[in-house]
């Protein structure tokens, strides 16, 4: 069935410091894939997405490009700022229509 | 836009007691969801709707829960009795019927407690 798996956290790094947040997934067909974050004592909003292969999604310096041949879609940031610390949800939608799938989710703190 | 509103965001309760946590999706939204959030479970889907219509179940976990959704606007998620295993945050989200891209929105959550 359709799953995902996305780094264990937490996930601590300084300010400016490169952020990768790896996720890889398992699904029929050809999954949308979503990455959502999660700021404390909020509800999960969309960060970015990419819907067919090779595409790439990108949003407020965040970036992850769907791979097919990997059945990934690695979140990065170049340079995170403490107010990035949030907890980082991987997702999918495969055949099922409406569900979307989720990880684990990988808590990051940035220190300043 | 109001986005999803959830109500209450805070519940104390006493082991035994009755809960019922309530949703109102964004308007024109056709899926509803509910999920809970635990640190050691992480985010799990209960169930879901669609056209007011339970689709998925089966991540409900146990007969204590139950959830309705009378109408396009409304949903409840209720607990009879609560246990304190049933403590966490429940979200409530909804989504358009659409393409693969389509987005969940999420609404604040329902922080429950059982004592």
């Amino acid at each position: 069935g359709d799953s995902v798996t996305q780094m264990e956290g937490p996930v601590t790094l300084s300010e400016e410091a490169f952020l990768t947040i790896n996720c890889t997934y398992t699904a029929t067909g050809y999954p949308s894939l979503f990455w959502y974050v999660q700021y404390p004592g909020e509800g999960l909003q969309l960060l970015l997405k990419a819907t067919k292969a090779d595409d790439k999604g990108s949003n407020k310096g965040f970036e992850a490009t769907y791979r097919k041949e990997t059945t990934s879609f690695h979140l990065e940031k170049g340079s995170v700022q403490v107010s990035d610390s949030a907890v980082y949800f991987c997702a999918l939608r495969g055949s099922t229509l409406g569900r979307l799938y989720f990880g684990r989710g990988t808590q990051l703190t940035v220190w300043p | 836009d109001a986005g999803v509103i959830q109500s209450p965001r805070h519940e104390v309760t006493e082991m035994g007691q009755e809960v019922t946590l309530r949703c109102k999706p964004i308007s024109g939204h056709d899926y509803l969801f509910w999920y809970r959030q635990t640190m050691m479970r992480g985010l799990e889907l209960l169930i879901y709707f669609n056209n007011n219509v339970p689709i998925d179940d089966s991540g409900m976990p146990e007969d204590r829960f139950s959830a309705k959704m009378p109408n396009a606007s409304f949903s409840t998620l209720k607990i009879q009795p609560s246990e304190p295993r049933d403590s966490a945050v429940y979200f409530c989200a909804s989504s358009l019927t659409g393409g693969g891209g389509i987005e969940q929105f999420f609404g604040p959550g329902t922080r429950l407690t059982v004592l």
